[in-house]
């Protein structure tokens, strides 16, 4: 079964700054997907950016950037010019519709904090 | 643009009772998901359905059961309610699987 790891449960940035939060993962397939998922206070669940595995060239969504190592199995995003409204809580999830479906399997989140 | 629509917001049950949640995904999305989330906790897939048929299945509980209607709504029917039960529901739609999903704002349970 695979696993996905977020080794940060909280982490605080200033406004403006950039901030990198970690995640690892555990497959033995070659052909998936990976996404960060930002939830705030709401509880709502809401897509931030994804990756597919078969594509080298790292993700991008205007202040959110990935940096995708597929053999170290690391997926890191970067917020940078880190606004107050990026205040929630960031999983990690991963899917693999070859053996699991297109389930998504999360890790267990960081709590990021964003300070004026 | 339209978005994944949950009812109730909001559900308290006596332990022992029934719920019922529903689901309305994005029209033309093929597929919807229940996850549950846990106070503190990252969300667990449930199970899943595909064009109205089961297609997937988690750590979905015996006494939990669900399905997808002709009109693509789904419910997720929650027996012999326990405390441990308590959570937020998330529903969730997808067209093309790899784009990722949307998901609905979910329904918040509380059984006392």
């Amino acid at each position: 079964a695979q696993t996905v790891t977020q080794s940060q449960p909280e982490m605080s940035v200033q406004e403006a700054e950039t901030v990198t939060l970690s995640c690892t993962y555990d497959t033995s397939e070659n052909n998936y997907y990976l996404f960060w998922y930002k939830q705030p206070p709401s509880r709502q669940m809401i897509l931030v950016i994804r990756q597919e595995a078969y594509k080298q060239q790292n993700a991008t969504e205007n202040r959110f950037s990935v940096n995708f190592q597929k053999a170290a199995k690391s997926f890191s995003l970067k917020i940078s010019d880190s606004q107050l409204g990026d205040t929630a809580m960031y999983f990690c999830a991963f899917m693999d519709q070859e053996t699991s479906g297109s389930r998504l399997t999360f890790g267990e989140g960081t709590q990021l904090t964003v300070n004026p | 643009a339209a978005g994944v629509i949950q009812s109730p917001r909001h559900l308290i049950k006596e332990k022992r009772e029934t719920a019922t949640l529903k689901c309305y995904p994005i029209p033309r999305h093929d597929t919807v998901y229940w996850y549950q989330q846990g106070p503190g906790q990252d969300p667990q897939f449930l199970i899943s359905f595909y064009e109205k048929m089961q297609s997937d299945k988690g750590s979905i509980p015996d006494r939990f059961s669900a399905q997808q209607f002709s009109d693509y709504h789904s419910e997720l029917n929650m027996s012999s309610l326990e405390l441990g039960d308590s959570a937020l529901y998330f529903c969730a739609s997808s067209r093309n699987q790899g784009y990722g999903y949307t998901f609905g704002s979910g329904t918040r349970l509380t059984v006392v």
